[in-house]
């Protein structure tokens, strides 16, 4: 079972370049979300969607976009990348019901110069 | 601010030896969880408590979550090599959204 799978697995990037994350899910998980996770500060929420077609922002939702456009796939998107957004970033997915555990792909490490 | 505060942040033992981590708020949560990272992967669910007082045992691992549901403890008795990794505790706010803490990384040495 690939479960939740992040692709790429490593990027560097210029300030200002602009790029996206592509998380992929086939548990049919309706909840996706997004993370950084930056040393000593644990993981925080970026943004997240409870369906296809719909987002909502998180705690750290500034310099970054997302989309849904299918169920199974979740899109982060940098615009103009900042030294700032230096972090591995982990996509998240579980099912519409309360408190159901999330699963998490293996993360995407992302260094802007 | 952090919601939830982890202590310690960093923690090395020798084999053998009994530790506990805790995991606090001024915040009421519906449940908690614990999860459980290995380097270079994502964070694995170890367990959900969610009644005040609840305590879960995962063979070696002890999970308490406190009466007035704003803090939690995970104990490890005799720890080993293995249990290393970084350990997060998370609280459910709302209906999905999780807060987490800043993580305890755990260290034993052989």
């Amino acid at each position: 079972n690939a479960g939740v799978t992040q692709t790429p697995k490593f990027r560097v990037l210029k300030t200002g370049q602009s790029m996206t994350l592509l998380c992929a899910q086939d548990m049919n998980h309706e909840y996706m979300y997004w993370y950084r996770q930056d040393p000593g500060m644990g993981l925080r929420l970026i943004h997240y969607s409870v369906g296809e077609g719909t987002t909502a922002k998180g705690e750290v939702p500034d310099g970054y976009n997302v989309s849904r456009l299918k169920k199974q796939n979740f899109l982060l998107g940098l615009e103009s990348a900042a030294p700032s957004q230096t972090s591995v970033y982990f996509c998240a997915s579980n099912l519409q019901v309360r408190g159901q555990p999330q699963h998490f792909g293996d993360g995407t490490r992302l260094s802007i110069l | 601010t952090q919601l939830l505060e982890q202590s310690p942040q960093f923690l090395s033992i020798q084999e053998g030896e009994n530790l506990t981590v805790y995991c606090n708020s001024s915040s009421v949560f519906s449940s908690l969880q614990w999860y459980r990272q290995e380097p270079g992967e994502g964070p694995v669910l170890l367990v959900t408590v969610v009644t005040g007082g609840e305590v879960k045992k995962l063979k070696r691992l002890t999970f308490q979550f406190g009466d007035a549901r704003k803090d939690s403890s995970l104990h490890i008795t005799a720890a080993q090599p293995g249990d290393t990794g970084l350990y997060l505790c998370a609280g459910l706010q709302g209906a999905q959204k999780l807060v987490f803490g800043q993580g305890t990384r755990l260290t034993i040495n052989p």
